[in-house]
């Protein structure tokens, strides 16, 4: 079956600009996560969801990023203003209710200039 | 909080020997473990998952990974070594019940024909 897909792939954006990274999760899946990976380093977690519900945010770095799930599937993340240091690889992954194990998405590779 | 240690940052090893990549955790209370593991442009891959149960946990492709209490790690293995093995690979932690992964930085594994 289908995997993670996330949308673009690579976005260059300027600073100062808005970007929205979209996650569309294994169907069925309820729960929803965002991750950030820096070059070298491992994902860092920014925030999940519960079906619609955005249960921890608490990894989000500031107010400029938002995230939301409206109808309990696919996810937006959105940048405000975004900055040079924004610039990461954005990983959404999705699990199952009873799953432990999340299943990751190719990633959007943002880029700011 | 939730941490992981890769310590090493590259992992070279002949073709048919055993392959080793270390891990250690720190979490609240009991842990749940995972080994992800990286191809060049591709998502994360599941590879295998301690919840709870035997201390030896088998996975995909031929890797397992022994859980260790007392010495608070998790090293994935594999007996024997192929080529198509080089790949980054990631441990990951997260506290009994809570859904927020912690990656460690990643090893790079190179297998030597």
């Amino acid at each position: 079956g289908a995997g993670v897909s996330q949308s673009p792939r690579y976005k260059v954006t300027k600073r100062g600009q808005d970007v929205a990274l979209r996650c569309d999760p294994i169907s069925g899946h309820v729960s929803l996560y965002w991750y950030r990976q820096a070059l070298g380093q491992g994902p860092e977690f920014l925030t999940y969801f519960n079906y619609e519900a955005q249960q921890d945010k608490s990894g989000l770095p500031n107010d400029r990023f938002s995230a939301e799930r409206p109808e309990g599937s696919i996810s937006t993340l959105t940048i405000q203003r975004t900055e040079q240091r924004d610039s990461a690889m954005y990983r959404c992954a999705s699990s199952g209710l009873a799953d432990n194990e999340q299943f990751f998405g190719p990633g959007t590779r943002l880029t700011v200039l | 909080a939730q941490s992981v240690a890769q310590p090493e940052d590259q992992v070279n090893v002949a073709e048919g020997n055993p392959l080793t990549v270390k891990c250690t955790y720190s979490v609240s209370g009991n842990p749940y473990l995972f080994w992800y593991v990286q191809y060049p442009n591709r998502g994360l891959q599941f590879l295998l998952k301690y919840i709870t149960g035997d201390n030896l946990v088998k996975g995909s492709y031929g890797f397992e990974a022994e859980f260790n209490k007392s010495q608070t790690s998790f090293h994935l293995k594999k007996p024997s070594a192929l080529v198509s093995d080089s790949a980054l690979y990631f441990c990951a932690a997260a506290s009994y019940g809570n859904n927020r992964l912690a990656f460690g930085k990643g090893n790079q594994v190179v297998v030597i024909p």
